[in-house]
Parts: C-alpha cells; sequence; structure tokens
C-alpha cells in the first residue's frame, strides 16, 4: 500500500463510451502524474500537475483531458477512444521541488484499460 | 535529451544465485538514476535512488546499484536471490531541474528458478 489509490482497477469501454479514471494520494504530496504503460514499450509520462497546475503534457492525444480539482485527487477523463489505447494507466505523487528531479515517485496499482 | 537503455528484456537466475539487471543511461547533465519494481497487478515500488551521494546505493530487499559515471552505468545487484525477488525492473533517469520528467527503461523482467 503506497498511499495512492486508483479507481476503478479494470475498466472495459467501447470507442463511443466517455469514461473517468481516478486517482487520490493520502501522502499530502505537491505533485501528481499520470502515466501509460504498454506492453513491451516503456513507460511514457502523459500529464504532470504541480500545485493542482498542469506543467506538462508531453503530447497527449486530446481524447484524454486530464484534471486535478485539488493537491489530492487526479482525473484522466477518456472519450472516443482507439483501442491502440487499451493499457495500464498509472498515477504517481510525489512531493519537493519544481525543478529538483531527484524526488521519488509513488505509484498507484494502476487501472487496466480495454477499448474495444 | 535523456535515455535509458536496459539490457536484457528478460533475465533468469537459479534461487540463491547473483542478480545482475543491467542499465545505461545518457544525460547531459549529472543524472538522478532510479531502480523501481513492479510485482504482478501492482504499480511501481522505489527500489533505491542514486542523487549523487555515495555511488554505492543500497535499497530495500538486499538490492544494491553503484554509479558509475565513467561507464554511464547503474546496474542493479543482489548477492542471493529469493523467489519473491520474480517481477519487472524498471531504470529511470531525471536530470537536475527536468521539471519532473523521469524517463523509463524498457523494463526487465526477472525469473527466479527453484
Amino acid at each position: 500500500e503506497t498511499g495512492v489509490t486508483q479507481t476503478p482497477r479494470h475498466l472495459v469501454m467501447g470507442m463511443t463510451n466517455k469514461k473517468s479514471l481516478k486517482c487520490e494520494q493520502h501522502l499530502g504530496h505537491n505533485a501528481m502524474y499520470w502515466y501509460k504503460q504498454s506492453a513491451k514499450k516503456p513507460l511514457e509520462l502523459m500529464f504532470v500537475y504541480s500545485l493542482e497546475e498542469r506543467v506538462e503534457n508531453n503530447s497527449v492525444p486530446s481524447r484524454f483531458s486530464p484534471e486535478c480539482p485539488n493537491s489530492s485527487h487526479l482525473f484522466l477523463h477518456l472519450h472516443t477512444l482507439q483501442p491502440e489505447d487499451s493499457a495500464l494507466y498509472l498515477c504517481a505523487s510525489s512531493q519537493g521541488d519544481l525543478l529538483a528531479g531527484e524526488e521519488t515517485q509513488y505509484f498507484g496499482p494502476g487501472t487496466r484499460l480495454l477499448v474495444l | 535529451a535523456q535515455s535509458v537503455t536496459q539490457l536484457g528484456s528478460h533475465v533468469s537466475v537459479s534461487e540463491g544465485a547473483l542478480v545482475l539487471l543491467r542499465c545505461n543511461y545518457s544525460s547531459s547533465v549529472p543524472p538522478y538514476l532510479f531502480w523501481y519494481v513492479q510485482y504482478p497487478n501492482q504499480g511501481l515500488q522505489l527500489l533505491l535512488k542514486y542523487t549523487s551521494a555515495a555511488t554505492l546505493v543500497k535499497g530495500i530487499n538486499g538490492f544494491e546499484a553503484e554509479f558509475k559515471k565513467s561507464e554511464t552505468s547503474f546496474h542493479l545487484t543482489k548477492p542471493s536471490a529469493h523467489m519473491s525477488d520474480a517481477a519487472e525492473y524498471f531504470c529511470a533517469v531525471s536530470d537536475r531541474g527536468s521539471a519532473r520528467q523521469l524517463t523509463f527503461g524498457s523494463g526487465t523482467q526477472l525469473t527466479v528458478l527453484p
């Protein structure tokens, strides 16, 4: 138990559906992240929020829309996804200076997404 | 731009044998280096990290890694493998001042044979 929870753990959706992934951290951290983990590929950083402000958006398609209403919660809104978006989506949080780079990221268990 | 290469996507060792997982990095500035482990159906957990203090870093579960600047390497070792070490291991790098950009390697799946 890392102090980062994600719901749901599994999700199956059609390409025309709209769904949301939720992440909650109980660690008092000031930064939160979304990663995509696909089979046989390195983890891809999707979004970074620091103090509830998005600071990184790594060329992610607009069908993925993040929301960070407060420092403890992070959402990933999904709509009109493609089958190639099927993956494990991991949330993480950390605490420290924005530019430090040395802080540990704590990961949730992930949401396994299947797009049909 | 920083990058990480993990040699060997699959490594098998016998229980009690030495574990060696390789990681090489490229970075334009002295980096921070991390090893994470992922057990089935779980997220990633930090094993250890190098932040420019001692070059030999000790982590959890008996793992350690040595930063070798001349070889741009940060290999992970454990003297004696245990069945519970079977998992996927990821090396990652971030640059100082990189605004929290962690770059991960492709991962190494460790199998421990009885």
